[in-house]
Formats: C-alpha cells, structure tokens, sequence
C-alpha cells in the first residue's frame, strides 16, 4: 500500500482527454515535495514523462501534461493515442518514512 | 547516447546472493547520484537504494537494510548491487537508473536501464 494512491486503471477511446490522479498527504504532495510522472509501456522500462510536477523531458510530445495542488496532482493526456496504453505511476518523496523515496501504485490505460 | 545496461539477475535459492552490475555509458558516470529500483512480477516500482557520485553516501528501503549493499566504480562506469540473504519477495526485475537531484531530499530517475530478472525460489 503505496503512501501515493493512483487508480487502478482508467479508459479512454482515441482523441479523448484522460486524467490519471495520484493522491498524497501533508508529509508528501501537501508539504510541497515535487510529483515526477513515469510511462511503462508492456514488457519495458520505465521512462520519465514529467518531471517537477509539469516539465516535460526532450522528446515527451506536449500532449502529456502534469499538475499538483494541494495534496494531489495529476497527469493530463489529450489526444489519446493506441501508443498511450501503458502503466503510468507517480513518484515522490515523504518526509514520514525512513525509505522516503515512493512511487504510486501504479496506473493502468486502456485505449478502447 | 546514455545507455544504461544491467547483468546478474537469475535464479537463486532463499538464503542465496547476488550481485547486480549495470554498465554506464553516454555521460560522466562519476557526476550523477545513481539509483537501483526494482518492480515484483505484475507489481508497481519501488525505490530500492540510492549512491551519491562518489560513493560516501548511501541510501536503502528499509525491506533490504543489512542485506544489499549498493557500491559503483567510476572509473569502470559500473554501478553494482550486492544481494545477501536473499527472500523470495526480493523476486523482481531490478533497474538501475540515473539520478537527477532537483533540490535537496527531491530527485527523480531520468535514464532506466532494462532491467534484469532475479527470481529467489527454492
């Protein structure tokens, strides 16, 4: 049970706009620590998608957007692509565990 | 291009080790906090341990406290992970990564290496 709570899986048919949530507390989101967004698409590593709540690395299409506020954030995909179904988790830092780094539970998008 | 490429992942028996390698190119190895993370077959991630550029400061999940011990070699641009007392929830594909420090106690991972597959089972 992840400190950082996404939902399981969330759905969208192409050309839709999905929101996937990742919900903290006052140690983590709530205190001001950055949300980075990771995609796992089947069989393969985890690439950064976002980084510092909304910047996007090189080569991350702007379709893809990040937001926080207060004890949440959120990651935006508009124009949803077959390419898009992947995992999708969140990760930050909590000040109340010893292993303070933590990832969300993770995401799943189904493109119908 | 930064290629990160891990080796050393198998099949061991509870109670066994292991020692992870990832090889580093593309950047200057010596310059960046790295990272091991692993994910449990059909799981989420999860941080594993943390190593500062010279190798003076380390950081573990308290799961693998006194058990793996994260070590590098800048000047063969390897990162390693040594695995002692190994469970059978430590089953898992490991992933070395590439640290970026936004400001202090925040990071996140910008280059994952493939993974390789650790499976502890008697």
């Amino acid at each position: 049970q992840s400190v950082l709570t996404q939902p399981p899986s969330v759905s969208g048919a192409p050309g839709q706009r999905v929101t996937i949530s990742c919900t903290g507390s006052s140690s983590n989101i709530g205190a001001g620590y950055d949300v980075h967004w990771y995609q796992q698409l089947p069989g393969t590593a985890p690439k950064l998608l976002i980084y510092g709540n909304s910047n996007r690395p090189s080569g991350v299409p702007d379709r893809f957007s990040g937001s926080k506020s207060g004890t949440s954030a959120s990651l935006a995909i508009t124009g949803l692509q077959a390419e898009d179904e992947a995992d999708y988790y969140c990760q930050s830092y909590d000040s109340s565990l010893s292993g303070n780094w933590v990832f969300g539970g993770g995401t799943k998008l189904t493109v119908l | 291009e930064v290629q990160l490429v891990e080796s050393g992942g198998g099949l061991v028996q509870p109670g066994g080790s292991l020692r992870l390698s990832c090889a580093a190119s593309g950047f200057t190895f010596s310059s960046y906090w790295m990272s091991w993370v692993r994910q449990a077959p059909g799981k989420g991630l999860e941080w594993v341990a943390n190593i500062k550029q010279d190798g003076s400061e380390k950081y573990y999940v308290d799961s693998v406290k006194g058990r793996f011990t994260i070590s590098r070699d800048n000047a063969k641009n390897s990162l390693y992970l040594q695995m002692n007392s190994l469970r059978a929830e430590d089953t898992a594909v490991y992933y070395c990564a590439r640290r970026i420090q936004l400001r202090f106690l925040e990071w996140f991972l910008d280059y994952w290496g493939q993974g390789t597959l650790v499976t502890v089972s008697s």
